[in-house]
């Protein structure tokens, strides 16, 4: 089945030290998002890849940085995980379908931080 | 200020009961999607309105774009346990080929 999937289901990781989430899709889908989801909240977009173009969102912290080698595959690196980064860290995927980008989520990674 | 207002925040109601969540926006959307995500998952899409003045039925769930596509509801008829989890509605934003979130609503239907 075509998917979104995502590495690992849970992240343990010390202050401070890099740490680095993956995605995969088998949609073929061009365009490709992270998000943070901190509990019971809405989702708030880090970055997104439209084909190989970067999108950052203005109040996306310097520490996040992301990688898109080729469509399937995106990484998002956490440079210097402090206790605040701990938070479901989701990627999606969408193309355009009739006017509407509908998103395609994986089922995210738990990141903890200690 | 949240460009995609959503309400309520948390709903608890028992089995069998109506709801509606509601969301709204001073911009207007190309397109307003409905996602639905349980405890440890990824946000599920439950369906996309395009059109304004749209309706659009999911069994139980009825959904409707804004004719001015500024706002969106979603209605829950003889609510079940299973409806529990966290809506989102979300906003297409053709500038910058995004969506915009609400903030949320956590619904929980007791049995």
């Amino acid at each position: 089945d075509a998917m979104v999937i995502q590495n690992p289901r849970y992240q343990v990781t010390q202050f401070g030290k890099p740490v680095t989430l993956s995605c995969s899709q088998t949609l073929n889908h061009n365009v490709m998002y992270w998000y943070q989801q901190k509990s019971s909240q809405a989702p708030k977009l880090l970055f997104h890849y439209y084909d190989k173009d970067f999108n950052n969102e203005a109040d996306t912290p310097d520490n996040f940085q992301s990688r898109r080698p080729n469509t399937s595959f995106c990484f998002l690196d956490i440079r210097s995980p402090g206790l605040g980064d701990a938070a479901m860290y989701l990627c999606a995927t969408s193309r355009e379908s009739s006017g509407a980008y509908e998103q395609y989520f994986g089922p995210g990674t738990r990141l903890t931080v200690t | 200020t949240q460009l995609l207002e959503q309400s309520p925040q948390f709903l608890s109601i028992q089995e069998g009961e109506n709801l509606t969540v509601y969301c709204n926006s001073s911009s207007v959307f190309s397109s307003l999607q409905w996602y639905r995500q349980e405890p440890g998952e990824g946000p599920v899409l439950l369906v996309t309105v395009v059109t304004g003045g749209e309706v659009k039925k999911l069994k139980r769930l009825t959904f409707q774009f804004g004719d001015a596509r500024k706002d969106s509801s979603l209605h829950i008829t003889a609510a079940q346990p299973g409806d529990t989890g966290l809506y989102l509605c979300a906003g297409f934003m053709e500038y910058g080929n995004k969506l915009v979130f609400g903030a949320g609503t956590i619904l929980r239907v007791k049995s």
